[in-house]
């Protein structure tokens, strides 16, 4: 199987553009979950979803909107871009039930706005 | 907030020498912590886990040392080679909002030296 997927790998956009990043695993895991990677820092939640139709907030969701119709699907949109936001993005996901709770991570998209 | 952090941000090693990277967090409640690698470009890969009711897990060539007390982490690995090169993080689990949160550390660049 493929893992986790993620699509655009580079994006430029405009400040007050909006786009999706799309992301998706055929591995049948409930929770997935989205983060950004600013330089020299570690990752920070977004938004998550536990299982399709749910989906709640993390560290810092404002200016991104998510969404879970399907197990497999979880897009992140950006409503207006703003410098703010450039950064890398991962996709994660992980079984919901368990011993671990390693995530597996997609190859990122790398965002800037300008 | 509650946070996860690391003590050093960049470590300098010998090819063949023991690496430590460091971690301190400072959520009592988390009860699940992983180390993860990140090459450059690549999203994070798992290493290796630990729960709260452990304070020692072996891998091959690493060991996760958990210390409560002092509510701190720690990842060894047995003698370093050049493909170890790579940013490291600890993070941590923990129960939050109906479902549990992995919170990342700032990160730890491991160069090794040949």
């Amino acid at each position: 199987n493929a893992g986790v997927t993620q699509t655009p790998k580079f994006q430029v956009l405009k400040t007050g553009q909006s786009m999706t990043l799309q992301c998706a695993q055929d591995m049948n895991h409930e929770y997935m979950s989205w983060y950004r990677q600013d330089p020299g820092m570690g990752l920070r939640l977004i938004h998550y979803s536990v299982g399709a139709g749910i989906t709640d907030q993390g560290e810092v969701p404002n200016g991104y909107n998510v969404s879970r119709s399907t197990t497999e699907d979880f897009p992140l949109r950006l409503l207006s871009a703003a410098p703010s936001q450039t950064s890398v993005y991962f996709c994660a996901s992980r079984p919901f039930s368990g011993y671990s709770y390693e995530q597996y991570f997609g190859p990122g998209t790398r965002l800037t706005v300008t | 907030g509650e946070s996860v952090g690391l003590h050093l941000p960049t470590l300098s090693v010998q090819e063949g020498d023991n690496s430590i990277i460091n971690c301190a967090y400072s959520n009592s409640a988390s009860d699940y912590f992983i180390w993860y690698k990140q090459e450059s470009g690549k999203g994070p890969q798992f290493i290796i886990d630990i729960r709260s009711n452990m304070d020692k897990r072996q891998g091959q060539r690493v060991t996760v040392l958990l210390n409560k007390t002092v509510k701190h982490l720690s990842l060894q690995i047995a003698a370093t080679q050049p493909g170890d090169s790579a940013v490291y993080f600890c993070a941590e689990n923990f129960w939050m909002d109906s479902s549990y949160k992995l919170i990342f550390g700032s990160g730890t660049r491991l160069l090794v030296r040949p």
